[in-house]
């Protein structure tokens, strides 16, 4: 199967501090993407960063970073100095099939705390 | 230059008519693809063309649902005789080319209610 998985429902950060969420996710291909991607009230998908599977290095973009372990299948982000305008709901998601359809997690829905 | 856009932004309907959501991708962008998302989860793929084809439907739910793109730029998504658990956020997405380098460019989505 063909799955990624967001435990946390929820996440709650102060702001200014860092956030971690979580993300697994099953594959049998070798080499693939992975994505977080934000999408606020207005519904529209932005990316955040993406991951190259066959890169050893995680990606950064600026206080948005991954902890990608390819052995684990765990692609967590960490989002530093954290923001107000960071809160929005963020989903996981990885590349599925030769048609590079998105294949997402649930969601985590993120609240920053003033 | 202009995003993906789709429309209407909101579409409420009763059971058993048909809809027609429609999207205008970024120009050039030969990928297409429609997800539906529905309350609570994440969006899941309906079909994507590349071109002016549809090179993979799986993921229409069942025959009520079509979709064409007949000039290889705008999609409309048609959905008959629609019944309440189609109710759902639809987001078009189009990307350059269809190759895994490429990035997917989401719309804002139609927010389609069936009452």
């Amino acid at each position: 199967a063909q799955t990624v998985t967001q435990s946390q429902p929820e996440m709650s950060v102060q702001e200014a501090e860092t956030v971690t969420l979580s993300c697994t996710y099953d594959t049998s291909e070798s080499d693939y993407y992975l994505f977080w991607y934000k999408q606020p009230p207005s519904r529209q998908m932005i990316l955040v960063i993406r991951q190259e599977a066959y890169k050893q290095q995680n990606a950064t973009e600026n206080r948005f970073s991954v902890n990608f372990q390819k052995a684990a299948k765990s692609f967590s982000l960490k989002i530093s100095d954290s923001q107000l305008g960071d809160a929005a709901m963020y989903f996981c998601a990885r590349y599925g099939g030769a048609t590079n359809k998105l294949i997402f997690g649930t969601g985590t829905l993120l609240a920053v705390q003033p | 230059g202009a995003g993906v856009s789709q429309t209407p932004s909101n579409k409420v309907t009763e059971k058993g008519k048909y809809v027609e959501l429609r999207c205008d991708p970024i120009s050039g962008h030969t990928a297409l693809y429609w997800y539906r998302q529905s309350l609570g989860q994440g969006p899941e793929f309906l079909i994507y063309f590349q071109g002016t084809g549809a090179a993979d439907d799986s993921g229409l739910p069942n025959d009520r649902f079509f979709a064409v793109r007949p000039e290889g730029s705008v999609s409309t998504l048609k959905i008959q005789r629609t019944e309440r658990g189609d109710s759902a956020v639809y987001l078009c997405a189009s990307s350059f080319s269809g190759g895994s380098s490429y990035e997917q460019y989401f719309g804002p989505g139609t927010r389609l209610t069936v009452t």
